[in-house]
């Protein structure tokens, strides 16, 4: 079983949608989470991280369940600018193991 | 701030040859990261080193991969001889002791 596993995609909406997606990990000691974007043919941006109490950034919102190993993203009202892949982020554990553990992506497309 | 800067951008060698990747971190970040990225396997996490110290080479594929970090604004990733099956999107990543990572703009790597 891979350690973060996502969505396989790819998610084809139309501008204006709301869009789920859906990460689980497989280290129940993990201790961060992020959500990264990767625009094609570009490096990895970090979009948020992902907080137990839930956390909202404009039309951006990310939850996490520790108990079912479990994270998501919610894209409300779309944009096309919004079309990347997302990538799923785990950092294992603790102290200076800091290294990021990422899933394997889903992709994004917003349709005009 | 620069940002991670990686070079050469696009290489394109021929099977047998020595490749070495460049990566110059964020001034003041004291962790690196070498990341692999392919369609099939997706982001890999080769090699890291804080404070210029390798402490986990675990995802090196083979000895073939070498990585040097001579100073804290330097690194290295050798391949010796490279592969056709080397060929993929090369990430250097770097971040502070108190997170947040910044990748370089990758070195996309043929091997003919």
């Amino acid at each position: 079983r891979k350690e973060v596993e996502q969505d396989p995609g790819p998610f084809n909406v139309p501008e204006g949608a709301t869009v789920a997606f859906n990460c689980t990990y497989s280290n129940s000691a993990s201790q961060s989470f992020f959500w990264y974007r990767q625009d094609c043919r570009k490096e990895p941006k970090l979009l948020m991280s992902v907080y137990s109490s839930g956390n909202e950034d404009g039309r951006f919102t990310a939850q996490l369940n520790r108990a079912s190993q479990y994270i998501s993203l919610l894209i409300r009202d779309s944009k096309l600018s919004d079309s990347a892949t997302y990538l799923c982020v785990v950092i294992p554990s603790s102290g200076s193991a800091r290294q990021l553990t990422f899933g394997s992506g889903t992709q994004l497309t917003v349709l005009p | 701030d620069a940002g991670v800067i990686q070079s050469p951008r696009h290489e394109v060698t021929e099977m047998g040859q020595e490749v070495t990747l460049r990566c110059k971190p964020i001034s003041g970040h004291n962790s690196l990261f070498w990341y692999r990225q392919t369609m099939m396997r997706g982001l890999e996490l080769l090699i890291y080193f804080n404070n210029n110290v390798p402490i986990d080479d675990s995802g090196m594929p083979e000895d073939r991969f070498s990585a040097k970090m001579p100073n804290a604004s330097f690194s290295t990733l050798k391949i010796q001889p490279s592969e056709p099956r080397d060929s993929a999107v090369y990430f250097c990543a770097s971040s502070p002791w108190t997170g947040g990572y910044t990748f370089g703009s990758g070195t996309r790597l043929t091997v003919v």
